[in-house]
């Protein structure tokens, strides 16, 4: 079946603008997850949906940051006023409902490299 | 919040052995996970341990002891496409929600 999928695969935009990213998960799967990882660093948490849950937005780095999921599937992440340092690979992740001590294990997209000018 | 601690690189030679460890402090441990990436690529899902032990399967093998915190992965039979990152990742539970939160990686390098 098809995996997690992200558009665009590349943006550059100038400091300032607004941007949005897309993440469409793989069908079924309720928890949805936002990283970004910037060069040679880790993962860093940003945001996530769990079904109808509210958001988990403990990892936005700041008030410019926000995301939402429709209907329970495609989420859009958007970086209002970017500035240079939020240049990164900006990856989504889906699993299925995460309880008890079972895996759950994240499947990834193949993420969004932004460049702020 | 986690404190996950792993080799920032190692190299290895092709048909040997590597042992990349992972230390990791959480109030609410649920479980750790081994990922590997690949330059340019998207983290894909390599092993699962939640209870104490080891869990083998083919050439990879992860450890778990929770009351020490620790966590290997074992790496058999290198092979010159196992170069990659290799991530630590804890989920904790603590907080209500079940986030991943993942190491800096470990960049491995595997010679001829």
């Amino acid at each position: 079946g098809a995996g997690v999928s992200q558009s665009p695969s590349n943006k550059v935009t100038e400091k300032g603008k607004d941007v949005e990213l897309r993440c469409d998960p793989i069908s079924g799967h309720t928890a949805l997850y936002w990283y970004r990882q910037s060069l040679g660093q880790g993962l860093e948490f940003l945001i996530y949906f769990q079904g109808n849950s509210a958001p988990d937005k403990s990892g936005l780095p700041s008030d410019r940051f926000s995301a939402e999921r429709t209907g329970g599937s495609v989420s859009t992440l958007t970086i209002q006023r970017t500035q240079q340092e939020d240049s990164a690979v900006y990856l989504c992740a889906s699993s299925t409902t995460p309880a008890g001590t079972g895996a759950y294990e994240q499947y990834f997209g193949p993420g969004t490299r932004l460049t702020v000018t | 919040g986690q404190n996950i601690d792993q080799p920032t690189e190692m190299t290895a030679t092709e048909g040997a052995i590597v042992q990349i460890n992972c230390t990791y402090q959480t109030s609410g441990f649920n479980g750790l996970f081994w990922y590997q990436q690949h330059a340019g690529e998207a983290p894909t899902f390599l092993s699962y341990n939640v209870l104490d032990g080891l869990e083998e399967k083919g050439r990879f093998s992860s450890f778990l002891s929770r009351s020490k915190g620790y966590s290997y992965l074992l790496l058999k039979e290198l092979q010159m496409k196992d170069s990659a990152s290799y991530l630590c990742a804890v989920r904790d539970h603590s907080g209500g929600s079940y986030i991943p939160t993942f190491g800096r990686g470990t960049s491995l390098i595997v010679h001829p």
